[in-house]
């Protein structure tokens, strides 16, 4: 049963610290989407890439989130230097997505099971 | 952009009975509506989806239809069990582009 991973699982820093989260794709994926999960705000579209290149960031605070995706098996998403506000649950989802074709299944999206984290 | 709606923000419900959650949406081009489910602490999981040219698509006690002219989609759950307590999200996409959630249904199946 193929799942999307992520890591670290939770992370406690403090204010100031750089934080840095990773995801695995499932293997054949070529869309990787970076969420953020709060209370207020629920799924919040951070960043989103197809085969590695950066299609959308807009919601990323770009003075201090970074995301990358160095290689197919590996989306990182940095934050340089946290806040406290910056607390929240960071999921990774990814699917198999080609846009424009209407095709059938090819369109689920699977979710990591999220980073759990804290600023102090 | 799209932007997604949905109602209610909790709902309760009786074990046995019927729920009902509904989403709007404003982009007539999104094309695919897939429903997730979260229990506490997990990961978002689908549960069912459909695509724009289907009107209805079930899978045991769980439905969703798709009204196009009216851009809105519901998710029904029948016979609720208390294992069916979870927050519930909608989407919509416009093929195989970003996904837009709704704002998330937390359901309670009282025993």
């Amino acid at each position: 049963d193929a799942r999307v991973t992520q890591t670290p699982r939770h992370k406690v820093t403090e204010m100031g610290q750089e934080v840095t989260m990773r995801c695995q794709p499932i293997l054949g994926h070529n869309t990787v989407f970076w969420y953020r999960q709060t209370m207020m705000q629920g799924l919040e579209l951070l960043a989103y890439f197809r085969n590695r290149a950066p299609l959308d960031d807009s919601g990323m605070p770009k003075d201090r989130f970074s995301a990358e995706m160095p290689d197919a098996t590996l989306a990182t998403l940095k934050i340089q230097p946290s806040e406290p506000r910056d607390s929240a649950v960071y999921f990774c989802a990814s699917g198999f997505l080609v846009a424009g074709t209407g095709r059938e299944n090819n369109e689920k999206l699977f979710f990591g099971s999220g980073t759990q984290l804290s600023v102090l | 952009g799209e932007n997604v709606e949905q109602h209610p923000s909790t709902l309760s419900v009786q074990e046995g009975d019927s729920a009902v959650i509904k989403c709007t949406y404003s982009d007539s081009a999104s094309n695919y509506f897939p429903w997730y489910k979260q229990e506490l602490g997990k990961r978002p999981q689908l549960i069912i989806d459909i695509r724009s040219n289907v009107g209805e698509k079930k899978d045991q006690r769980i439905a969703v239809t798709l009204n196009k002219t009216a851009k809105h989609f519901s998710l029904h759950i029948t016979e609720t069990q208390p294992e069916d307590s979870a927050v519930y999200f909608c989407a919509a996409s416009v093929a195989g582009n970003q996904f837009y959630f709704g704002t998330g249904t937390s359901l309670t199946v009282i025993p």
